[in-house]
């Protein structure tokens, strides 16, 4: 157990839907991550949130934005869904802005119908 | 941009062998190479890394090498077992970012 929560687990919508997905981090920690896994695209680096501040940004889709609020959770919004945003989505954690290690939590899985 | 590949993509062992999958990134100024191993089900777990500064790092079964200047690093498994069956992925930070760019992937089987 990484100490990094995500919550739900599963999620299953139409196209067209917007959710949230929300992400704790480990205790301590100031940094999120948020990353995309899908089987023909891998883990991909979406954003990156350090103390409430975005830090960085990766492959993140305009219909995507995140949010890391003051008691250090985020959140990531997906809205106008397409079948192809179906994947995993995970979140890591480390202490600071440039620390290496992210432990990641046990991700949620969406499913856009 | 940083790009990381990872072959092969599918390893089979007998229980107890050694495996061996390698990795080779693009950015020289990357200083940071984790392993992560990820079970069916679960996030990725970090089980060893490795810093530009050192050339292997050890941690019981597992081990990991880095050629800097052919940018290649290697992650060793001994006594390879049952529970070791799962994706192992290879990733390298970009430059002085703590951003993560991962490799595809490689499903590690050991046979009983």
């Amino acid at each position: 157990d990484s100490g990094v929560t995500q919550t739900p687990k599963h999620l299953i919508t139409a196209t067209g839907q917007r959710v949230t997905l929300r992400c704790s981090p480990r205790s301590g920690d100031l940094s999120v991550y948020w990353y995309q896994q899908s089987l023909d695209q891998g883990l991909q680096f979406l954003i990156q949130y350090y103390n409430g501040e975005e830090r960085a940004k990766g492959n993140i889709l305009e219909r995507f934005s995140a949010q890391q609020f003051p008691d250090l959770h985020s959140e990531l919004n997906l809205s106008s869904l397409e079948l192809g945003d179906s994947a995993l989505y995970f979140c890591a954690s480390n202490g600071g802005a440039s620390l290496n290690e992210q432990f990641f939590g046990p991700g949620t899985r969406l499913t856009v119908l | 941009g940083e790009n990381v590949e990872q072959h092969p993509s599918t390893l089979s062992v007998q229980e107890g062998d050694s495996a061996v999958i390698k990795c080779t990134y693009s950015d020289s100024a990357s200083n940071y190479f984790p392993w992560y191993k990820q079970e069916l089900g679960k996030g990725p777990q970090l089980i060893i890394d490795i810093r530009s500064n050192v050339g292997e790092k050890k941690d019981q079964r597992i081990a990991v090498t880095l050629n800097k200047t052919a940018k290649h690093f290697s992650l060793h498994i001994t006594e390879t077992q049952p529970e070791d069956s799962a994706v192992y992925f290879c990733a390298a930070n970009t430059g002085a970012n703590s951003k993560l760019t991962f490799g595809k992937g490689i499903t590690l089987s050991v046979r009983p």
